[in-house]
């Protein structure tokens, strides 16, 4: 079955570039949505389709896709963007919905 | 404004059933697949079930398939999980999902969640 690797955390800076990985064999043929999810609140999407941003998601968040690597980058780190980022896709043809395990992103 | 508002969480003894209800407003609900999103304590965010707009189509992940069942009431804008044979590791905080147009499982809204313990 398909699965999504990412780094248990990552830190940074304020005001620094933050970079989450999100791997997964080929995962550049399929789209890749991202959420966040703050301690206490529902999660929120914050990429979807691989580098669309929802209304109201500070431009300060990107992503990208290609080959075995998604990348949610998040420029100008602020102290309220710590939180725990998790990715996803969708396998069509088994219907099945599959997360990434999660990035815990902790600003210092 | 999109309102998804999940209920009927709660404490049930292992075995045991439970019916969770999302009322949907804010948005044309009959437009939209719909579905359930659960997050165990200290776990991550695991899809459960999925359910197209018309019901033509529902999927389960492997470790809810046969015991929980995903329903909708398009006239009163209201999405189900019915849950059967309840085990501990089914406690979780449910979330109610919405999926974009055309149903390409990319969730754009959650409601805020709904608890369930299964005791043993």
């Amino acid at each position: 079955s398909y699965e999504l690797t990412q780094p248990p955390s990552v830190s940074v800076a304020p005001g620094k570039t933050a970079r989450l990985t999100c791997g997964g064999n080929d995962i550049g043929t399929k789209s890749v949505h991202w959420y966040q999810r703050r301690p206490g609140q529902a999660p929120v999407q914050v990429i979807s389709f691989d580098i669309d941003r929802p209304a109201g998601i500070p431009e300060r968040f990107s992503g990208s896709n290609s080959g075995n690597t998604a990348t949610l980058t998040i420029t100008r780190v602020e102290a309220g963007d710590e939180a725990d980022y998790y990715c996803q896709v969708w396998d069509s043809d088994s219907g099945r919905v599959i997360f990434g395990g999660g990035t815990r992103l902790t600003v210092l | 404004e999109v309102q998804l508002v999940e209920s009927g969480g709660g404490l049930v003894h292992r075995g045991g059933s439970l019916r969770l209800s999302c009322a949907a407003s804010g948005f044309t609900f009959r437009s939209f697949a719909m579905g359930w999103v659960r997050q165990a304590p200290g776990k991550g965010l695991e899809w459960v079930s999925s359910i197209s707009t018309e019901t033509l189509r529902t999927d389960y992940a492997d470790s809810v398939k046969g015991r929980f069942s995903i329903s909708r009431d398009n006239s009163k804008n209201i999405l189900f999980l019915q849950l059967s044979s309840l085990r501990a590791d089914d406690s979780a905080e449910y979330f109610c999902v919405r999926d974009t147009i055309g149903g390409s499982r990319s969730f754009d809204s959650w409601g805020q969640g709904t608890r369930v313990t299964v005791s043993s």
